[in-house]
């Protein structure tokens, strides 16, 4: 079953701007992992962030978790057109200690040059 | 560099036979998954597996089995291929649940004609 939902499910933008998508799911997690993925490839891990931290960082990207409010948001800041991929977020329920992974539907984006 | 890697990159196969797809990982990985990725349905988990011999049902594991006699190795069957099983499949490996994140392989674009 499909628990996080990724919004927006599209986004275009231009070279240099900041791109930000979010991430909802519902139930309780032990982490929460982002992934790119190039147009027809397998996916690549980004980041990942545990249910006891708010913020994390790596290079050009944010990620932030609200437990609270059972959402995380995905900043790439100053985008380029490499940046151009299918985004995706990934809950760890940690329910059955396998490390299985449920993913969003994930955001396309488009970075224009 | 740490790989998963996965047999084929396209396949093309007739409805009713047997269709083995192949991953191999070689980071002594514990945990195995096979998903599917379709438009619109994002991925689904078919079958994973946490250590040799092991193997657990995903969330669509109908119509597929799996194999996994060698650590490195774990193998995805589908048992007489039907048209609706053309898709891209994932494979991916992770260490110790909660450890890491996934790493993929480049994904098999499988058609059943």
């Amino acid at each position: 079953s499909q628990q996080g939902e990724e919004d927006p499910q599209a986004l275009s933008i231009q070279e240099g701007e900041n791109a930000t998508m979010n991430c909802s799911y519902k139930t309780s997690i032990n982490n929460l992992q982002w992934y790119r993925q190039n147009s027809g490839r397998g996916l690549v891990h980004l980041i990942l962030i545990r249910s006891n931290e708010r913020e994390k960082h790596s290079g050009r990207l944010r990620v932030t978790l609200d437990t609270s409010k059972k959402s995380s948001s995905l900043l790439i800041t100053a985008s380029r057109a490499a940046d151009t991929a299918s985004y995706f977020c990934a809950t760890d329920p940690g329910s059955s200690n396998t490390g299985k992974l449920i993913f969003g539907q994930g955001t396309t984006l488009q970075v224009k040059p | 560099d740490v790989k998963v890697t996965q047999s084929s990159r396209y396949l093309v196969k007739r409805t009713g036979e047997k269709v083995f797809l192949e991953c191999v990982q070689d980071m002594d990985h514990e945990n195995m998954f096979w998903y599917r990725q379709d438009p619109g349905l994002g991925l689904r988990l078919i079958y994973f597996s946490y250590d040799v011999k092991m193997k657990e049902k995903g969330d669509i594991p109908e119509g597929y089995s799996v194999s996994r006699e060698k650590k490195e190795r774990f193998s995805l069957i589908l048992e007489s291929a039907s048209t609706n099983q053309t898709s891209m499949y994932l494979c991916a490996s992770t260490p110790s649940p909660g450890t890491g994140g996934y790493t993929f392989g480049s994904g098999t674009r499988l058609t059943v004609v």
